[in-house]
């Protein structure tokens, strides 16, 4: 089982540029998510899915776009680069119930300069 | 207030020592409560789950007071492979967890 998985690892962006940050889940968990963490900071919750078509804003959304097509992938995409949205990404997944714990991909490092 | 308050340390302790993490958390209707370790530039990984009526993972104790929103860690017997930043979760309802900004722990020979 590779997990959460999540790519690029790294990736430098240029203000205004657009990308696409990819997750993918064999674990069969219906529900994903997506977090950023900030140097010294607990992580923030972007957007979540419960379940492939249907998606939610978390805490801080703007910015930020996702889909949700099937039970596996759940993409983060980013229209327009700000500095701002320099930090590291993290995609998490789970099974339904609030005593459900989150598994986490090993993040993506992203740079806007 | 913070939703998830938690002492960011640093915490250094010699190999052996007991330590201790506090955790308080705002929001009165959170339904569960995780503690988990990040290693430095690395991903958040389920240390335990905490129960209302106190866990034990081998070296690893966790308490929760609902009461008082209050959440501990107790690490006992700590190894060098405890050094890490321990993130208090608190789950708010569906599925929405926040984190608290961790407590750095370092152990030392």
């Amino acid at each position: 089982n590779a997990g959460v998985t999540q790519t690029p690892k790294f990736r430098i962006l240029k203000i205004g540029q657009s990308m696409t940050l990819q997750c993918t889940q064999d674990m069969n968990h219906n529900y994903m998510y997506w977090y950023r963490q900030d140097p010294g900071m607990g992580l923030k919750l972007i957007y979540y899915s419960v379940g492939a078509g249907i998606t939610d804003k978390g805490e801080v959304p703007n910015g930020y776009n996702v889909s949700r097509s099937t039970t596996e992938d759940f993409p983060l995409r980013l229209e327009l680069a700000a500095p701002s949205q320099t930090s590291v990404y993290f995609c998490a997944s789970s099974y339904p119930g609030t005593n459900q714990p989150q598994h986490f991909g090993d993040g993506t490092r992203l740079s806007i300069l | 207030r913070k939703e998830v308050e938690q002492d960011p340390g640093p915490f250094n302790v010699p190999e052996g020592a007991t330590v201790a993490f506090n955790c308080t958390y705002s929001n009165s209707a959170s339904q569960s409560f995780f503690w988990y370790r990040q290693d430095c530039r690395k991903e958040p990984k389920l240390l335990m789950s905490v129960y209302s009526s106190g866990n034990e993972d081998g070296r690893f104790t966790a308490q929760l007071n609902r009461a008082s929103q209050y959440i501990s860690l107790l690490i006992r017997d700590s190894k060098l492979s405890d050094s890490a930043t321990y993130l208090c979760v608190v789950n708010i309802g569906a599925n929405d967890m926040r984190f608290g900004a961790g407590t750095r722990l370092t152990v030392k020979p």
